[in-house]
């Protein structure tokens, strides 16, 4: 079966970093996918890990640990406009499907 | 580059009707999946279809179905719409199948069944 987990909400000061976790337990993991999702929008792509370590893009960096089943999105110089959801996602090999965790809504304040 | 494009945006349909709702991939993009998006079950995977096949399929009954064209545009279709089928229908494209693919997601269908 497929089980992804992540925070439902968190709350961060504007300037800072936030870290969201997220964890699963996917037969047959290939990948996990980072996106992020304003209010009324669609999910934009952020990142994608398949091999442990941290991928780094400008103020976003995503770190994956295969053995863990552990990955976490690092936000970094919060702005008002990071306010958003961030699903965490994982496919398995072979297949095109994205499974998604419930998300993580986050509120960045002044 | 044009994006992934949906339509219609919105739409309101009556219980027991059915609803056809269009995809059009981003250029060269190949694979398109079809995503239901709820505020209980957040999202969830419909089906993917690749070179006109579908390739996979979740767990929705057999109202929920679809179809790409030689062009690798895709329709979605609902027949006997229910209540709890109210949700944002997204629709994602990627260049390839497979899972390692970035998959870029339009802007949506919000369709409301009264």
């Amino acid at each position: 079966g497929q089980n992804i987990d992540q925070p439902t909400e968190m709350t961060a000061t504007e300037g800072a970093i936030v870290q969201i976790n997220c964890t699963y337990q996917t037969s047959g993991f290939n990948g996990l996918f980072w996106y992020q999702q304003h209010a009324g929008e669609a999910p934009t792509f952020l990142s994608y890990n398949v091999l442990d370590g941290l991928e780094e893009k400008g103020r976003f960096s995503s770190f994956l640990s295969r053995s863990k089943g552990y990955s976490y999105l690092l936000l970094k110089e919060l702005q008002m406009k990071d306010s958003a959801s961030y699903l965490c996602a994982v496919t398995r090999r072979g297949y095109n499907k994205l499974i998604f965790g419930a998300g993580t809504r986050l509120a960045v304040h002044p | 580059k044009a994006g992934v494009t949906q339509t219609p945006r919105y739409l309101i349909k009556t219980r027991g009707q059915q609803v056809t709702l269009s995809c059009s991939p981003i250029s060269g993009h190949r694979s398109v999946s079809w995503y239901q998006q709820t505020p209980g079950q957040g999202l969830q995977f419909l089906f993917e279809y690749f070179s006109e096949t579908q390739r996979n399929k979740g767990n929705f009954p057999g109202r929920f179905s679809g179809r790409q064209f030689s062009n690798s545009r895709s329709e979605m279709n609902v027949s006997t719409l229910e209540l709890g089928d109210s949700a944002l229908y997204l629709c994602a494209s990627s260049l390839r199948t497979g899972g390692e693919n970035e998959q870029y997601f339009g802007p949506g269908t919000r369709l409301t069944v009264t």
